[in-house]
């Protein structure tokens, strides 16, 4: 079964620090990995993927399929990245008109930058 | 680019009604909308994969007699909470899928059920 851990509930850090907010998946295959945010009040977006190796906002995020990990970070932590943020997993990706997979959601992980 | 909007935002029903949630996208057509719950304090949990002018595919544990899907069209899918139960009371959200992968979300429902 396929299986998203975000093991901190809270991640607090002052404002400059480095932030590395964790990410473990399970699954038997190649999954697509997935970092969503939502901030307060807002809806839920996408603020990146893996398979596009991209930094949105400063944040990158690297899938290392030995530890099957998916760590989001960044190197200086700024107020503004104050949200929670869900780690979340999907099946391969399919050619287009092929389908989608829904995602499996890790729990969640509440970051709050400090001034 | 790429809105999707949820009707209601909150609802509050009796036990033993049922009620209709919409997941419309704005600007874009979707043949492929998921619907998520999320109850308190605990991660969103993927309920049906619902695919235009198809049968919804149900995840397992969720029972397709109850959560009815319909997506009549590429912008509009529907989740109805048949004979609604306290233990029904949740944040319901629904995604829609633009191209291979991308998902954007609604802003989800809150249901009670007292």
């Amino acid at each position: 079964a396929q299986r998203v851990t975000q093991p901190e509930k809270l991640l607090s850090v002052f404002k400059g620090a480095p932030v590395e907010l964790k990410c473990n998946y399970s699954y038997s295959g190649s999954p697509e990995l997935f970092w969503y945010v939502q901030y307060s009040r807002q809806r839920l977006q996408l603020l990146l993927r893996h398979i596009s190796r991209e930094s949105i906002k400063g944040f990158t995020a690297d899938l290392n399929k030995g530890e099957t990990s998916f760590h989001l970070k960044k190197p200086f932590a700024q107020e503004e990245d104050s949200a929670m943020y869900y780690c979340a997993l999907s099946g391969p990706l399919k050619c287009s008109g092929g389908g989608a997979d829904g995602l499996t959601f890790g729990k969640g992980t509440h970051l709050i930058i400090q001034p | 680019g790429a809105v999707v909007s949820q009707h209601p935002s909150r609802v509050i029903c009796k036990s033993g009604t049922s009620v209709k949630i919409e997941c419309r996208s704005l600007d874009f057509q979707a043949t492929t909308m998921f619907w998520y719950r999320q109850f308190p304090k605990q991660s969103l949990m993927l309920m049906a994969t619902s695919n235009e002018g198809s049968k919804a595919t149900y995840e397992q544990g969720v029972e397709k007699d109850k959560f009815l899907i319909n997506h009549a069209s590429l912008t509009l899918s529907t989740l109805t909470v048949t004979s609604a139960h306290p233990e029904d009371s949740s944040f319901y959200i629904c995604s829609a899928q633009m191209g291979a992968y991308e998902q954007y979300f609604g802003p989800g429902t809150r249901l009670t059920v007292t």
